[in-house]
């Protein structure tokens, strides 16, 4: 299994406003998850991208994947204070039967 | 369903006491996974079951450490003699299908935060 890394480390911004975090990864995948964790809780899953997929959404989700730059971004729209949490992508190649996760970017969004 | 129950929710202990930590997957999954959270470290995968048979425990930090799934409703994970560097919220999650949980991903409990004085 592969190992995300997520960036900025933390984000800071005013509830209204997108945020916008991004995840690199260093091999081929066959899809990427993005996970939620609030203070204090387990981490919630949020979204699954394929590697044949270029977007996807859900709600105010959105979520972008680039396979020849080995990236993903997620965004945020209209963020609300309850959006605050630290958020981990995990990447998943071919035959994986387990998740590793990274240091996460941990979102801050002020009222 | 009740999503993964975790207990206890909070365990202090001393130094050199053994800890058990308990895990209910919810029904129907038949991956189990025990993972630990440090500010330090963040989430370490500890140990993988499927189908209540130990897959990969090659996170499992020391002999100190030892989980089991006796059956497909039950996880324990054991620390044996606990230190204060095994301080940590240890998380069970489980997934619905062998691998990464396809499109539903994991469901994680709430966690045990251990602490070892």
């Amino acid at each position: 299994s592969q190992q995300g890394e997520e960036d900025p480390q933390a984000l800071s911004i005013q509830e209204g406003e997108n945020a916008t975090m991004n995840c690199s990864y260093k091999t081929s995948i066959n899809n990427l998850q993005w996970y939620r964790q609030n203070s204090g809780r387990g981490l919630v899953h949020l979204i699954l991208i394929r590697s044949n997929e270029r977007e996807k959404h859900s709600g105010r989700l959105r979520v972008t994947l680039d396979t020849s730059k080995k990236s993903s971004s997620l965004l945020i729209t209209a963020s609300r204070a309850a959006d605050t949490a630290s958020y981990f992508c995990a990447p998943s190649g071919a035959g994986s039967y387990q998740l590793t996760f990274g240091k996460g970017t941990k979102l801050s969004v002020i009222p | 369903d009740a999503g993964v129950i975790q207990s206890p929710r909070h365990e202090v202990t001393e130094m050199g006491q053994e800890v058990t930590l308990r895990c209910k997957p919810i029904s129907g999954h038949n991956s189990l996974f025990w993972y630990r959270q440090t500010m330090m470290r963040g989430l370490e995968l500890l140990i993988y079951f499927n189908n209540n048979v130990p897959i990969d425990d090659s996170g499992m930090p020391e002999d100190r450490f030892s989980a089991k799934m006796p059956n497909a409703s039950f996880s324990t994970l054991k620390i044996q003699p606990s230190e204060p560097r095994d301080s940590a919220v240890y998380f069970c999650a489980s997934s619905p299908r062998t691998g990464v949980g396809g499109i539903y991903g994991y469901t994680f409990g709430s966690g045990t935060r251990l602490t070892v004085v």
